[in-house]
């Protein structure tokens, strides 16, 4: 596996379910990432993790929980989500924090939608 | 305000056409400025890489960085079908780690 793994890539999910998505780097990155993408609208920054340290938390819902147990794997754990929720959620990583290296890697995303 | 504006398009050119794609923002303190493009069912991809203001070349590509005007432009030379993407503008203050995007811009390039 090379690049930025994420699974699952597409996931259906009523509101009161609890599921996952999972994230894993097989880059030597340091710094990982959560974006939501919804339909024209700019990717929105939601989690950042330096060092397994959360660094940012850009007001998001508690329905989201983030959890990153080493430097190559970053989970988001969902629950009681909402059908505005419904989005492509993107991880990405990268060497240093972005402003340092300016490069963003992003996985395939994981396709949410709920019910 | 957004912080960053960009036209979702989407944008429609034959084959072999020069494109322009183009970016506004508000932040004076932005000095990283990338270009992402990203295909249908994958994730973004950087492309283009700028520091400050000026011009930066790459094969077909061009990315310009006019900072008095806040205004970034991506140009693309004789473009082909495989350019079809959505292309998002990107950039980052000094000494900041957020990434902050335009909503993309649509791109199809018919052969």
């Amino acid at each position: 596996e090379t690049g930025v793994t994420q699974t699952p890539r597409h996931l259906v999910m009523g509101m009161t379910n609890k599921k996952s998505l999972k994230c894993e780097q097989h880059l030597g990155h340091n710094a990982m990432y959560w974006y939501k993408q919804s339909a024209k609208k700019p990717l929105e920054l939601m989690f950042v993790y330096s060092l397994e340290e959360r660094v940012e938390n850009n007001s998001v819902p508690s329905r989201f929980s983030p959890e990153c147990p080493n430097s190559s794997h970053l989970f988001l754990h969902l629950h009681t989500l909402q059908p505005e929720d419904s989005a492509l959620y993107l991880c990405a990583s990268s060497q240093g924090l972005a402003g340092v290296s300016g490069e963003l890697f992003f996985g395939e995303g994981s396709r949410l939608t709920v019910l | 305000q957004k912080e960053v504006e960009q036209d979702p398009g989407p944008l429609s050119v034959p084959e072999g056409a020069i494109v322009s794609l183009n970016c506004t923002y508000s932040n004076s303190a932005f000095q990283y400025f990338m270009w992402y493009r990203q295909y249908s069912r994958k994730g973004p991809e950087l492309l283009m890489y700028t520091y400050s203001s000026g011009n930066k070349e790459d094969g077909r590509f061009t990315a310009q960085v006019d900072k008095s005007s806040k205004y970034i432009s991506l140009f693309i030379r004789d473009s082909q079908p495989s350019d079809s993407a959505t292309y998002l503008c990107a950039m980052i203050n000094t000494g900041g780690f957020k990434t902050i995007f335009g909503a993309g811009t649509r791109l199809f390039v018919k052969a």
